[in-house]
């Protein structure tokens, strides 16, 4: 138990389905990320919330829709998905520091959707 | 263009056959590089940071240094509980707050 809890584990949808993940963290932690992991290439930054607000817009196109309703809570809601899209999308939170140096000390990962379009 | 290039794609290891992973990075300033450990089926799990050439940190078998190019990631007589992939990521000084530029690791089998 990483104390990020990801569901489903597995997701397989359609193009034309509109489903939705799921991020818990349980660290009391005040960011909160997603990740898109593919094949054989580097992890990608997706979103950044902080404290329940976005800070971070990585490029992403709009068929992903993310979500954070409180600082515990990270939904990515996605619709009309192409085949390109499958890959293991991580939730990830830190707890950030607001005196002296700004960094993520350390990123907490779920265990991640494994998602597949058809 | 910045990036982060990790050495070798793959490292297959004997058990006791100590090795290094090289983490290479050309960033306009850095803020921080980190290590994470991932497993197969499961989510990044953090090892190390860190901030300055010339730093060093230790954890078992694992020790992570710092150059002003790179950082290495040394295995001292690994055991077949260390194979995994592992990740390196580096945090610029220019990148807005968390956004962390990651390589495509290095996946590391120990065989008995």
């Amino acid at each position: 138990e990483t104390g990020v809890t990801q569901t489903p584990r597995h997701l397989v949808m359609g193009m034309t389905n509109k489903k939705s993940l799921k991020c818990e963290q349980h660290l009391g932690h005040n960011a909160m990320y997603w990740y898109k992991q593919s094949a054989k290439k580097p992890l990608e930054l997706m979103f950044v919330y902080s404290l329940e607000e976005r800070v971070e817009n990585n490029s992403v196109p709009s068929r992903f829709s993310p979500e954070c309703p409180n600082s515990s809570h990270l939904f990515l809601h996605l619709h009309t998905l192409q085949p390109e899209d499958s890959a293991l999308y991580l939730c990830a939170s830190s707890q950030e520091r607001r005196q002296g140096k700004r960094t993520n000390e350390k990123l907490f990962f779920g265990s991640g959707t494994q998602l597949s379009v058809l | 263009e910045d990036q982060v290039t990790q050495s070798p794609e793959a490292l297959r290891l004997q058990e006791g056959e100590s090795s290094s992973l090289n983490c290479s990075y050309t960033v306009s300033g850095l803020r921080g590089l980190f290590w994470y450990r991932q497993d197969p089926g499961k989510g990044p799990e953090f090892l190390f940071t860190l901030y300055s050439a010339g730093e060093e940190k230790e954890k078992e078998r694992l020790k992570a240094t710092l150059t002003k190019k790179e950082s290495f990631l040394h295995i001292t007589a690994p055991k077949p509980e260390d194979s995994a992939t592992y990740l390196c990521a580096v945090h610029q000084t220019t990148d807005s707050w968390g956004k962390l530029q990651f390589g495509a690791g290095t996946q590391v089998v120990v065989t008995p």
